[in-house]
C-alpha cells in the first residue's frame, strides 16, 4: 500500500530552536501534502495544505511565518517550526492520497512528537 | 455545532465482544467517509473507506454510511485486545480535500 515516511519520529529541543520535519511519498508521487497537528487526546487540525511547486495554503490561526511549508519535489514535503517554544510542542503528522486526480483515501505518516523545553 | 462528531469516550469491552463506534455529521456536502485507527503516538491507520451509503465490509470490521441521516458507523466484530487503540472518523468533499476529523474514541478490548 502506499506508503507515507516522517521523520524525525521524535525531537527534543530547547526553546528558540528551529525544527525540520520531512515527509516523504515513497512510492508514489505527492502533488498535495497536508499537515496536521495533534495535542494530547484531541483530534487532529488540519495547518496547511502544500502544493509541489507553489505556496502552501494556511488554516486560519496559523501562522505562516512560524510554520514554514515547502514542497520542492513530488516526493517531498518539509515543515519547518521557526523559533520553537512551549506552547508549540504537539504530535505533528502529514498525509497525502496516491492519486491526486481521483478521490482516493489519505495515508499518513507516523508523525513527529515534538518537545520544546 | 462541530462539523463531525464523535463520542471521545473512553469505551472498555470484553474481548470477542461487538464494538459499535459512531459519527454525525452536520454538513451533507460531505462525500467520501474513513474510519481510522490510531495507535498512541502513531500516525492514523486507515481502516475502512467508503462513498455511498450502505455497508462495507473487511474481515472483522464493517463500515455503514447513512447519508439521509448524516450517520456513519464502524463495527468490529470478535474484538482483540490489539485493537486497543483510537478510531477516529473522519470525512471530506469531493476532490483532494484535506480531512474533517471526529474527536476519536478511545477503545480498550480487555483479555
Amino acid at each position: 500500500g502506499a506508503v507515507v515516511s516522517q521523520h524525525p519520529s521524535w525531537v527534543i529541543c530547547k526553546s528558540g530552536t528551529s525544527v525540520k520535519i520531512e515527509c516523504r511519498s515513497l512510492d508514489f508521487q505527492a502533488t498535495t501534502m497536508f499537515w496536521y497537528r495533534q495535542f494530547p487526546k484531541q483530534s487532529l487540525m488540519l495547518m496547511a495544505t502544500s502544493n509541489e511547486g507553489s505556496k502552501a495554503t494556511y488554516e486560519q490561526g496559523v501562522e505562516k511565518d512560524k510554520f514554514l511549508i515547502n514542497h520542492a519535489s513530488l516526493t517531498l514535503s518539509t515543515l519547518t517550526v521557526t523559533s520553537a517554544h512551549p506552547e508549540d510542542s504537539s504530535f505533528y503528522i502529514c498525509s497525502s492520497t496516491v492519486d491526486q486526480t481521483s478521490n482516493q483515501p489519505q495515508h499518513f505518516g507516523d508523525g513527529t512528537r515534538l518537545s520544546i523545553l | 455545532q462541530k462539523e463531525v462528531e464523535q463520542d471521545p469516550g473512553p469505551l472498555s469491552v470484553p474481548e470477542g465482544a461487538i464494538v459499535s463506534l459512531n459519527c454525525t455529521y452536520s454538513n451533507s456536502a460531505f462525500q467520501y467517509f474513513m474510519w481510522y485507527r490510531q495507535y498512541s503516538r502513531k500516525g492514523p491507520e486507515l481502516l475502512m473507506y467508503t462513498y455511498s451509503s450502505g455497508n462495507k465490509e473487511d474481515g472483522r470490521f464493517t463500515a455503514q454510511v447513512d447519508k439521509s441521516s448524516k450517520y456513519i458507523s464502524l463495527f468490529i466484530r470478535d474484538s482483540q485486545p490489539s485493537d486497543s487503540a483510537t478510531y477516529l472518523c473522519a470525512m471530506r468533499y469531493s476532490g483532494n480535500t484535506p480531512l474533517v476529523f471526529g474527536k476519536g474514541t478511545r477503545l480498550s478490548v480487555i483479555a
